[in-house]
């Protein structure tokens, strides 16, 4: 049972691309949690999402920004017109059908922008 | 507005015992994680605790008192492989996890 998979796992882009970040839950888990770290700082809660629907997107910036998890294939957390201070890790963490259990986290992808 | 608290490094002695606390402040409770964070590596889960008491798993406990909003992670014989962060997450009323910021552990020969 493969563990949650994030590709790419580096990712750069220069200022004003586009950065497509995915992330593939373990199996049999259909809820799917994106979190942004700064160096030296905490996981920051960006959006929640299950199959087809954004649960909670509060953590998102309003702008550039957006998240889907379809149907069919993985969730994406996708950055327009990326700038500096988007240079993070990106976590994403899935969990099964019952929320109060442990989430698993995969590798992350770092996102430097240039 | 919702809260976690933890201190931002601790420093200990390879062999020793060291002692990371947490108060919260959320909207709810559900349970409290504790995970292990190694420089550039993902969070590991460490322990979950929804009632108040201590859990022990190895060389590592922890203790919940809701009333208090605080818990406690207890590392015992400490290797230099556990110099890391190690987050406290609350589970709110939502199930919406919310995070501490971390506190690195040095651990020192």
């Amino acid at each position: 049972n493969a563990g949650v998979m994030q590709n790419p796992r580096h990712l750069v882009r220069r200022r004003g691309q586009e950065a497509r970040l995915r992330c593939s839950p373990m199996k049999g888990h259909s809820h799917v949690y994106w979190y942004r770290q700064l160096p030296e700082e905490g996981l920051k809660f960006m959006v929640y999402l299950q199959k087809e629907n954004i649960i909670d997107e509060s953590g998102m910036p309003k702008e550039r920004f957006s998240a889907e998890f379809p149907k069919e294939g993985p969730s994406i957390l996708r950055i327009q017109q990326v700038v500096r201070g988007d240079s993070a890790a990106y976590f994403c963490a899935s969990s099964p059908e019952v929320q109060n259990t442990e989430a698993f986290f995969g590798q992350g992808t770092r996102l430097t922008v240039v | 507005g919702q809260n976690i608290d933890q201190p931002t490094e601790m420093t200990a002695t390879e062999g020793a015992i060291v002692q990371i606390n947490c108060t919260y402040q959320t909207s709810g409770f559900n349970g409290l994680f504790w995970y292990q964070q190694h420089a550039g590596e993902a969070p590991t889960f460490l322990s979950y605790n929804v009632l108040d008491g201590l859990e022990e798993k190895g060389r590592f406990s922890s203790f919940l008192s809701r009333s208090k909003g605080y818990s406690y992670l207890l590392l015992k014989e400490l290797q230099m492989k556990d110099s890391a962060s190690y987050l406290c997450a609350v589970l709110d009323s939502n199930y919406q996890l919310i995070w501490g910021a971390g506190t690195k552990l040095i651990i020192k020969p």
